[in-house]
Formats: C-alpha cells, sequence, structure tokens
C-alpha cells in the first residue's frame, strides 16, 4: 500500500499570502489529522477530517481551515500568513482509530 | 506546565548501549499512550503504543507505563547507529470519536559507533 502523500514538500510565501497543502491518505482510512510542528512549541493538533466532516480542532486562529473531499483527500488552507506559521505542516492518516500514519510533510517558509 | 514534559536531550550512547527515554504528563484522562520516531526530515512513524499500565515488549523496544505516576518510558535495547532519531512520546484522549495525541516536544538521540 502507497503510503501517505503531501505535497508541495517546500514551499516559501511571504507575509499576507495565502497557501494551500494537500494530503492524500492511504488508500481505505478515511480519517486525516493535520498537525503543525515547530521547534519552539512541536507537534501540535490542528485538526481532523473524517467523512468530510471536522470532527475535531486544536487550539489555532480561524485563518487555518482545512477540507476534506469524497475520496478522503484532504487540503489545508492559511490564510494571511505569518512569520510565526513557518513550520513543517504533517498530515496523518488513520481507519478512524488511535493509529495514525504520518506523512513526509511541508515544510513552509513565510518570508 | 506543559501537558507533556519530554527532556529534548541530545542524547548520546555508544553502539550497543540501554537507552531510556521518558515522558511525564498532567492530564489523568489520557487513555493511549505512544511513542513515535521521526528522522530528519521525515514524518513520525508510530513504535509503540499502549493503554495499560505496565510494560509492552516489541522486538529490542519495551514501552513501559506508570499511570499512578504520569510517567511512561521507552527502552532501547542493544542500540544500533540507525536508532539515532528524535523520539516523540504522545498521550492520546478520546473525544467526540477522535483519538486527539498530545505530544512530548521529543529527545534527539545520538548512537556513535
Amino acid at each position: 500500500k502507497a503510503g501517505v502523500t503531501q505535497t508541495p514538500r517546500y514551499l516559501i510565501k511571504t507575509r499576507g499570502q495565502q497557501v494551500t497543502l494537500s494530503c492524500s491518505p492511504i488508500s481505505g482510512h478515511r480519517s486525516v489529522s493535520w498537525y503543525q510542528q515547530t521547534p519552539g512549541q512541536g507537534l501540535q493538533f490542528l485538526f481532523e477530517y473524517f467523512s468530510e466532516t471536522q470532527r475535531n480542532k486544536g487550539n489555532f486562529p480561524g485563518r487555518f481551515s482545512g477540507r476534506q473531499f469524497s475520496n478522503s483527500r484532504s487540503e489545508m488552507n492559511v490564510s494571511t500568513l505569518e512569520l510565526g506559521d513557518s513550520a513543517l505542516y504533517l498530515c496523518a492518516s488513520s481507519t478512524g482509530g488511535e493509529t495514525q500514519y504520518f506523512g513526509p510533510g511541508t515544510r513552509l517558509l513565510v518570508l | 506546565q506543559k501537558e507533556v514534559e519530554q527532556d529534548p536531550g541530545p542524547l548520546s550512547v555508544p553502539e550497543g548501549a540501554i537507552v531510556s527515554l521518558n515522558c511525564t504528563y498532567s492530564n489523568s484522562a489520557f487513555q493511549y499512550f505512544m511513542w513515535y520516531r521521526q528522522y530528519s526530515r521525515k514524518g513520525p512513524e508510530l513504535l509503540m503504543y499502549t493503554y495499560s499500565s505496565g510494560n509492552k515488549e516489541d522486538g529490542r523496544f519495551t514501552a513501559q507505563v506508570d499511570k499512578s505516576s504520569k510517567y511512561i518510558s521507552l527502552f532501547i535495547r542493544d542500540s544500533q547507529p540507525s536508532d539515532s532519531a528524535t523520539y516523540l512520546c504522545a498521550m492520546v484522549l478520546t473525544t467526540g470519536g477522535s483519538y486527539i495525541p498530545t505530544f512530548g516536544r521529543g529527545t534527539s538521540l545520538i548512537v556513535h559507533p
């Protein structure tokens, strides 16, 4: 089975721009979760989608949003980028249980 | 105080050593306890998980949970240079059907030949 894929792998944006990141889960997985990883804060939960519905959301501002499509692929959008949004963004897929499989991440640099 | 505390290291050991990695947590509602390994420029990979106090062994890895002390450990026997990575502990709550992990900051492990 193919693993979780994320595109793009690297991205450079400037402050104020918006960005959309994409995640393709493992075939058959209906849950996709998004995380932000920074040296200062570590790995933090952003939100989880299951069957196109957001089931849970972490403590991030409304500039961070996401969606999931009927084929379980998911996108994450960050609007009005700030310097502090520079991070590795990871998505993880699961069948809905406790075992999550992470993708390689998208490294975002905001200048 | 963060919900999950983990010493960032780095922890440097010689090949063949027994490695002990630890995390403490404050929320007694956590239900699952996990260890992930993350190599540089890769996503985390689940190593082990458990939901009860006690030990769980898988090859060279042993996960230990002490709920009364809110303390979990990962032991690596006969450590290899290929074990060099960042190890993340995660405590999981279930809410609204979701499994929401809270991660430690990760411990960087270096195993030198």
